[in-house]
C-alpha cells in the first residue's frame, strides 16, 4: 500500500533561517507530489507542484521554493523565514492531476 | 480566489442527526470535485468525489449532491457521529493544470 511520510511534525524557527521540510512517498512511482499551506482556520493553499523528478510548478509567488531530486521525494525550503511563512504545510500526492490527493500528516512550522 | 468565504463557517449538530455541509464554487468549468474531511492536527482525508457529468453519488453515510446550475456542492452525513466532528473541505478542479482548489472549510461539531 501506498504511504506518504513528511517531518518534522512541529518547528520553530526563527526569522531569517532557512527551512527545509521533506516528504516521501512509498509504494507508488512517478506520483503528483503536491505542498499546500494551510492559514489558521482557512482552507488549502496550493505552493507548489510537481509531475517528476525536476519538475516544479509554482502557484504563488512566495519566500519559499520546491524541489524534486528523487521520483518520490519532495522539498520544501527557504533561505530566510519570514514571520508570515507560520502556517500547516502539507504534502500530498495524486497518482494523476487532479484527482484524489493524500495528505501526510503535515507539518506545524512556528516562526519567530 | 477562494471559492467560500475568508472565515470559517460551523455547523453544530446532534449526534444520530443528519448533518448537510455546503459549498459554493466559483468556476462553471470545473468538472470534478471532492469533500475531504481534516481532524484536529492531521492531513485532509478524502471522503466521496463526484464528477459534473452527475448529481448525486452516495458512499457509506455520505451523500455528496451538485448542482451545476447554481455552482453549488452539499455534503449530507446521515446519522452523524461524534467521530464526525472535524473540519470538511470541498475541492474543485478548477480546469487548468493540477490545481484543485480548496475552498476555506466548515467546522461540523457533534454533540453528544
Amino acid at each position: 500500500s501506498q504511504t506518504i511520510h513528511q517531518w518534522p511534525a512541529t518547528l520553530v524557527q526563527p526569522v531569517g533561517s532557512p527551512l527545509s521540510l521533506e516528504c516521501t512517498v512509498e509504494g507508488t512511482s512517478n506520483p503528483n507530489l503536491y505542498w499546500y499551506r494551510q492559514a489558521a482556520g482557512r482552507g488549502l493553499q496550493l505552493l507548489f507542484y510537481s509531475v517528476g523528478i525536476g519538475q516544479i510548478s509554482s502557484e504563488v509567488p512566495q519566500n519559499l521554493s520546491a524541489s524534486r531530486p528523487q521520483d518520490r521525494q519532495f522539498i520544501l525550503s527557504s533561505k530566510k523565514l519570514l514571520l508570515s511563512d507560520s502556517g500547516f504545510y502539507l504534502c500530498a500526492w495524486s497518482v494523476f492531476p487532479n484527482t484524489e490527493a493524500f495528505f501526510g500528516q503535515g507539518t506545524r512550522l512556528t516562526v519567530v | 480566489g477562494e471559492s467560500v468565504g475568508l472565515h470559517l463557517p460551523t455547523l453544530s449538530v446532534q449526534e444520530g442527526d443528519n448533518s448537510i455541509i455546503n459549498c459554493a464554487y466559483s468556476n462553471s468549468a470545473s468538472d470534478y470535485f471532492i469533500w475531504y474531511k481534516q481532524e484536529s492536527g492531521k492531513g485532509p482525508q478524502f471522503i466521496i468525489d463526484i464528477r459534473s457529468n452527475m448529481d448525486k453519488r452516495q458512499g457509506q453515510r455520505v451523500t455528496v449532491l451538485l448542482n451545476k446550475t447554481v455552482k453549488h456542492l452539499s455534503l449530507q452525513i446521515a446519522a452523524t457521529q461524534p467521530g464526525d466532528s472535524a473540519v470538511y473541505f470541498c475541492a474543485e478542479n478548477m480546469g487548468r493544470g493540477n490545481d484543485m482548489r480548496f475552498g476555506a472549510g466548515t467546522r461540523l461539531t457533534v454533540k453528544p
